[in-house]
């Protein structure tokens, strides 16, 4: 299975910062990277696709880059609602992985 | 607006099976292929398996051998069964829809999931 690390594990910030996680392939996966956004006793909620592509209706203070085997999510001005866990996760192969996560706290 | 409704037992024992269902309300079923994912309590998540309209089944190798996913097209609605489930079992279980921008070889991301079941394996 592809290994996929995330980090920081978690990163404090505060209202207004960009901030930005990184995600590391165990091999090379194109850009078939999603990131997803979770809150406590929620679904995910699909922010990014194919690396970079944003999904209809999330704001466009995130955005996603990279490829091959390094990938990053940034919001570029945080909001109160943006605190939350993250996952990417690779869609190159069977099975599809998710990285460990990381959790965006408030400073 | 799609919706998906899903349900099941929450309580099981040890080496009982594990039974979810989740139905597809408000949109095509048959244009994607449809997922559970499962998530222990405080860590990440892991995808258990996949299916599509006409029955084409994907499942991760670390579960292959206690699962099942199967799908009722006259009612827009597919299932998860997990055998001789343990304790490691215990865990919030989604299903999810795959999303269609993607490749011929490859897995799938997930653009809609539902609200999850947890399920908990204890004696």
């Amino acid at each position: 299975d592809i290994q996929m690390t995330q980090s920081p594990s978690t990163v404090s910030a505060s209202v207004g910062d960009r901030v930005t996680i990184t995600c590391r392939a165990s091999q090379s996966i194109s850009s078939w990277v999603a990131w997803y956004q979770q809150k406590p006793g929620k679904a995910p909620k699909l922010l990014i696709y194919k690396a970079s592509s944003l999904e209809s209706g999330v704001p466009s203070r995130f955005s996603g880059s990279g490829s091959g085997t390094e990938f990053t999510l940034t919001i570029s001005s945080l909001q109160p609602d943006d605190f939350a866990t993250y996952y990417c996760q690779q869609y190159n192969s069977y099975p599809g992985t998710f990285g460990q996560g990381t959790k965006l706290e408030i400073k | 607006q799609v919706q998906l409704q899903q349900w099941g037992a929450g309580l099981l024992k040890p080496s009982e099976t594990l039974s979810l269902t989740c139905a597809v309300y408000g949109g095509s079923f048959s244009s994607y292929y449809w997922s559970w994912i499962r998530q222990p309590p405080g860590k990440g998540l892991e995808w258990i398996g996949e299916i599509n309209h006409s029955g084409s089944t994907n499942y991760n190798p670390s579960l292959k051998s206690r699962v099942t996913i199967s799908v009722d097209t006259s009612k827009n609605q597919f299932s998860l069964k997990l055998s001789s489930v343990t304790a490691a079992d215990t865990a919030v279980y989604y299903c999810a829809r795959g999303g269609v921008d993607t490749a011929v070889v490859t897995s799938r991301y997930f653009d809609l999931w539902g609200r999850g079941t947890l399920v908990t394996v204890s004696s």
